[in-house]
Parts: structure tokens; sequence; C-alpha cells
């Protein structure tokens, strides 16, 4: 079946850095969606991206649809210590007319003041 | 504009309980899904609720089970409790159709079952 594969798993690093994530699968998407989730909260969608190719920002992040539409990226810029949490990348799994989503592991993102 | 909201916030019950939990949609959507989520570990989808019926349903037990209602909130039912179900519980909302891939997901109950 379908799986999304994230990498890293996790990540510490100084607040200022960039960081950057990504997330594979063996089967094509249509739509790439990034969440982040916060400890005991539910996730929060960050970006979607519905186009090969396409790269979208919002503030800092910017989230990339590859071109192979078997792949994505989601960059932060000049991390800040409330950009700890876990980031998952999401893809809609067409079993019916509407598509539920297939969710990845996660990266754990941990920042240094 | 009020997002999707879950009750309860928490939840403990003993093996062989039965569970309803609750979900009203973000104001506009009609599509409602549920997530299991174990810790450590990416939601995985339940099943999906839309015109008050079961649309899709993920690899989950006939234990499993939800209604949706004409104001399109939603419960989650599970019977006969095990262990293994100890977890966060997702409810997610969206729009179908049109950008119905995108999915606002509320805050979760979080079971535990001793």
């Amino acid at each position: 079946g379908q799986q999304l594969n994230q990498s890293p798993q996790s990540m510490f690093i100084q607040e200022g850095e960039d960081v950057s994530m990504n997330c594979t699968s063996s089967s094509i998407f249509n739509t790439w969606l990034w969440y982040k989730q916060d400890p005991g909260e539910g996730p929060v969608l960050l970006i979607a991206l519905y186009k090969a190719g396409e790269l979208t920002s919002n503030g800092r992040l910017t989230a990339q649809f590859g071109i192979t539409r078997k792949d994505s990226f989601l960059n932060i810029s000049a991390s800040i210590p409330s950009d700890v949490g876990i980031y998952f990348c999401a893809g809609p799994f067409y079993g019916g007319s509407q598509g539920n989503l297939i969710f990845g592991k996660g990266t754990k993102l941990s920042v240094k003041p | 504009d009020a997002g999707v909201t879950q009750s309860p916030t928490h939840l403990i019950k003993t093996r062989g309980q039965q569970v309803t939990l609750r979900c009203s949609p973000k104001s506009g959507h009609d599509t409602v899904s549920w997530y299991q989520q174990a810790l450590g570990q990416g939601p995985q989808f339940i099943f999906q609720y839309y015109e008050e019926e079961e649309r899709q349903r993920g690899n989950f037990p006939d234990r499993f089970s939800g209604h949706q209602f004409p104001n399109y909130s939603s419960e989650l039912n599970v019977n006969a409790l095990l262990l293994g179900d100890s977890a966060l519980y997702l409810c997610a909302s969206s729009f179908s159709p049109g950008q119905g891939d995108e999915q606002f997901f509320g805050p979760g109950t979080r079971l535990t079952v001793l």
C-alpha cells in the first residue's frame, strides 16, 4: 500500500539555523500537505501543494512539490524556539470519491536557544 | 469562526467498556474524518462521513463505528475496548467538493484504556 517516508526522524538545531526535511513515496501523489503538531494538540495545516514542481511559501516556511510527484520538501528559515514540534507530511489516498489522508511518521524538531 | 472542536478532552475507560467521542466540524465544512494516533506515530485513518453516510473506511475492525448528524457533527463509537485502543483520536473536517484534500484537525480526545 501507499506509504510516506519522512526524514530525518528528528533534528536538533540552534536557533537561527535553517531546517530542511523531506517526504518520499513509492506512489504518485496529486496533493502534498505539511502539518505541524505540538504536544497534546491536533495537527495544524501549514502548506498545501497541488501541482508538480510547485513552490509555496508561508512566512519562513517553504515547501516544494517534487517534479516526480513522489516527494516533497519543507524548509524552515531562521528557526525560532516556537518552531519546536513534530512536522508531518500527508497526502490523499483515493480509495473512494474523496481522499483520506496518509501520514508519514513525522520529523521531530528541537531548537536550542 | 470556530475551528474543529472535540469532546471530551480526556477519557479513561477500562477494557471491555464502550466509548463515544464527539466532533463538530469547522464552519462551512460538511465532511468529517476520524483518525487514531498512537504515541510516536502519524495519524491513521479510521473512516470518513459525508451526507450522514460512511464514505470510506480504513483498516479498523467493526468495533469502531460512527455517525454523522444533519448539522454535520459526528460521533465515533468504540465497543469492547482493548488496551491497544489507547491513543489520541483526532477529528478532521473538510469541504466536499472543492479543496477536500485540505483537512483541518481538532485538538483530539486522549483515550486511555486500563
